[in-house]
């Protein structure tokens, strides 16, 4: 089975920009969660989706937000980035939730804003 | 306060030598994954409990819900054990909090 892919790899942005994220799980993977990793914070959770619901969401400003499609691919959105938003945007997926599973994680999207 | 704190922050071992690496959170939890980071930034998941203990190949973690505390040990450790070791819980009110990690580097 091919592993978590993430789009694009590496991604240079303005601040005031917006930016669109990627992440195909694991064939028949319903589960995706998205977080957030940087030198100061480290691992901060961004979202949960099971089955095109949002199942959880972490403690960040309404610009981030994400959906899942019926082939449980996901997006994550952030609008009017800021200097902070740079970092390494990870997806896991897993079959159900992340209780009962483990996560694999896929190689993640480097974002730079400027 | 971290829910979720890790020690020691950074790990220096010999070639073959037994590592611990101690994780304890504050918050009730429906689960508790550790996670290994290489340079590069992609992530594995070692191990999911709940309860008890498990055991990969020279990995060993262990959990204890009273505690609240979960232990993480490498036996005869490898060069290519070097990597950052995550503590990541899954709280009962479906919260996600992480650990800052533990840098280990094991020397030939």
């Amino acid at each position: 089975k091919a592993g978590v892919t993430q789009t694009p790899r590496y991604l240079i942005k303005t601040r005031g920009q917006q930016v669109t994220l990627s992440c195909s799980p694991i064939s028949g993977h319903r589960s995706v969660s998205w977080y957030q990793q940087t030198p100061g914070q480290g691992l901060q959770f961004l979202f949960e989706y099971f089955s095109e619901t949002q199942r959880n969401k972490g403690n960040f400003p309404g610009r981030f937000s994400g959906r899942q499609f019926s082939n449980s691919r996901s997006e994550m959105n952030v609008s009017t980035l800021e200097l902070g938003d740079s970092a390494l945007y990870l997806c896991a997926s897993s079959p159900r939730d992340w209780a009962a599973y483990e996560q694999y994680f896929g190689p993640g999207t480097r974002l730079t804003v400027t | 306060k971290n829910e979720v704190e890790q020690s020691p922050q950074n790990l220096t071992a010999q070639e073959g030598e037994f590592i611990t690496i101690n994780c304890s959170y504050s918050v009730g939890i429906s689960a508790l994954h550790w996670l290994q980071q290489h340079p590069g930034g992609g992530i594995v998941s070692l191990f999911m409990l709940s309860s008890g203990k498990k055991k990969h190949g020279r990995l060993i973690a262990t959990i204890n819900i009273q505690e609240k505390h979960s232990s993480l040990h490498i036996t005869a450790s490898h060069p290519r054990d070097s990597a950052v070791y995550i503590c990541a819980v899954r709280t009962l009110g479906n919260q996600f909090y992480f650990g800052t990690g533990t840098s280990l580097t094991v020397i030939p």
